[in-house]
């Protein structure tokens, strides 16, 4: 089946601008996560999904930086007013059901590559 | 406590070689340790994975070595192909009560080059 998409794979914008990437899951999967790739720092979580909501935000860097899920499926990460230190790789991942005590595989996409000039 | 720290930052080995990458972690909440693969241009994708109640876990030519006393674990690959040649991270999570997050902390990375 289809694994997860984003898209853009590519954004170019200026410094200040706003930028939305978005993410679509594996259908099903009702857990979604957003992490960032930059180079030399390796993959540093933002935002944890389950279902609509957000149960853990504890990796946004600042408040310019939100995200929304909607209908459990779709995500859109939005970043306001971008500097320069934003430019990295922006990965989504998605998960199924959680089942009992455990943590199910993450499914990661290919990612949006920002680059803020 | 929530770093996963992980080396060698760059590996090259022989094709037919065994390729060792480890890591190790301070807060012993985490219960779950998992191994991605990433190639260039592609998201990361779990080649293995283990838990804390098993020493080690083998799949084909890949293998995890854990110890949890010593808060260490590792990634064995055996008979290296060049096919192989690609970044690799350790990761850990921990199981919260309802799912409240199940987020990896990924280790810095492995560039690994497989030499024909």
């Amino acid at each position: 089946g289809a694994g997860v998409s984003q898209s853009p794979s590519n954004k170019v914008t200026e410094k200040g601008k706003d930028v939305e990437l978005r993410c679509d899951p594996i259908s099903g999967h009702t857990a979604l996560y957003w992490y960032r790739q930059s180079l030399g720092q390796g993959l540093e979580f933002l935002i944890y999904f389950q279902g609509n909501s957000a149960p853990d935000k504890s990796g946004l860097p600042s408040d310019r930086f939100s995200a929304e899920r909607t209908g459990g499926s779709v995500s859109t990460l939005t970043i306001q007013r971008t500097q320069q230190e934003d430019s990295a790789v922006y990965l989504c991942a998605s998960s199924p059901p959680v089942s009992g005590k455990s943590t199910d595989t993450q499914y990661f996409g290919p990612g949006t590559r920002l680059t803020v000039l | 406590q929530q770093q996963v720290k992980q080396s060698p930052q760059s590996l090259i080995v022989q094709k037919g070689g065994i390729s060792i990458i480890n890591c190790a972690y301070e807060n012993t909440a985490f219960d779950y340790f998992p191994w991605y693969q990433q190639f260039p241009g592609k998201g990361p994708a779990l080649l293995i994975a283990i838990r804390p109640d098993v020493s080690e876990k083998k799949e084909g030519r890949f293998t995890i070595s854990f110890n949890k006393s010593a808060k260490q674990f590792s990634l064995h690959i055996m008979d290296s192909q060049p096919g192989d040649s690609a970044t690799y991270f350790c990761a850990a999570s921990m199981w919260l009560f309802g799912g409240a997050t199940n987020k990896l902390i990924f280790g810095t990375g492995t560039l690994l080059a497989v030499q024909p």
